[in-house]
C-alpha cells in the first residue's frame, strides 16, 4: 500500500522558477528519502533526511521534514528542463526493511 | 556499468503464460528488493532478500509469484499463469548492510505487458 500522498500530483513551471513538492506519510519513520524517475526509467536517489533532522540541502535541492505533522517538502531551485520527471518521497519505516513510496508528483519544466 | 541491471527490459506475454525476470544487483550489495509499479503510482514493495535468505514478502506477492536468490548474487522473479492485472513495471533495487539508512539503488526495470 502507498504510505503517503504527494501534493500536487502534477506541476508545470517555467525554466528558472522554483518547484515545491509536498509529501505526507502515516507511520513512524527512521528516515525519508526523495527519488526522481524519468519517464519509463528506474528511480534515482536524490536526498535523504533522517527523522531527527529538520532541513537538508544538496545542490539545488532543499528538503524539510516535520515529524509532528508527518510531512516533508522538496524544493528545487532554479529549475531546468532536465528536471522534468516524476518525484517520489519514500519512507523507511520503523521495524520494516523496505521503502514505502508515495504516489509521486509529475514535474514538467518548460524551456 | 556497475549499477543494477535487469533483464529483459520489456516482456509481452499472453495471459496464462509464465514469465521470469532477472536482476543483477551491485556486486558488493547483499540486500536485494523487488518492487512493482503501475502507471501513475509509486513503486510497491514485493519482497526482500539479505544474501540468499528471503526475509520479507508483501501480501501483494500472491502464490503465483516466486522469487529466488540462490547464491546471494542475482535474483529471479517468476510469475506463473500471468493475468492482465500483472501488467506493470517490475523494479529491482539493492543496498548494502553498511548503509544503515537504506539508500537503495534501482535498476531500469522490466516492463511486463500481459495481453
Amino acid at each position: 500500500s502507498q504510505q503517503g500522498e504527494e501534493d500536487p500530483q502534477a506541476l508545470s513551471i517555467q525554466e528558472g522558477e522554483n518547484a515545491t513538492m509536498n509529501c505526507s506519510y502515516k507511520t513512524s519513520i527512521n528516515n525519508l528519502q526523495w527519488y526522481r524517475q524519468n519517464s519509463g526509467r528506474g528511480l534515482v536517489h536524490l536526498i535523504l533526511i533522517r527523522s531527527n533532522e529538520r532541513e537538508k540541502h544538496s545542490g539545488r535541492l532543499r528538503v524539510t521534514l516535520d515529524t509532528s505533522k508527518k510531512s516533508s517538502s522538496l524544493l528545487i531551485t532554479a529549475s531546468r528542463a532536465a528536471d522534468t520527471a516524476s518525484y517520489f518521497c519514500a519512507t523507511f519505516d520503523t521495524g520494516r526493511r523496505a521503502l514505502t513510496f508515495g504516489s509521486g508528483t509529475r514535474l514538467q519544466v518548460q524551456p | 556499468d556497475t549499477g543494477v541491471s535487469q533483464d529483459p527490459r520489456h516482456k509481452i506475454t499472453k495471459r496464462g503464460q509464465n514469465v521470469t525476470f532477472r536482476c543483477d544487483p551491485i556486486s558488493e550489495h547483499n540486500r536485494l528488493y523487488w518492487y512493482r509499479q503501475t502507471l501513475g503510482q509509486g513503486p510497491e514493495f514485493l519482497t526482500y532478500f539479505q544474501n540468499e535468505a528471503q526475509l520479507e514478502k508483501s501480501r501483494l506477492l500472491s502464490d503465483r509469484f516466486s522469487a529466488e536468490r540462490p547464491k546471494g548474487s542475482f535474483s529471479t522473479l517468476e510469475i506463473q499463469r500471468t493475468e492482465q492485472g500483472d501488467s506493470a513495471m517490475y523494479l529491482c533495487a539493492s543496498s548494502s548492510t553498511g548503509n544503515s539508512y537504506n539508500e537503495q539503488f534501482f535498476g531500469p526495470g522490466t516492463r511486463l505487458t500481459v495481453l
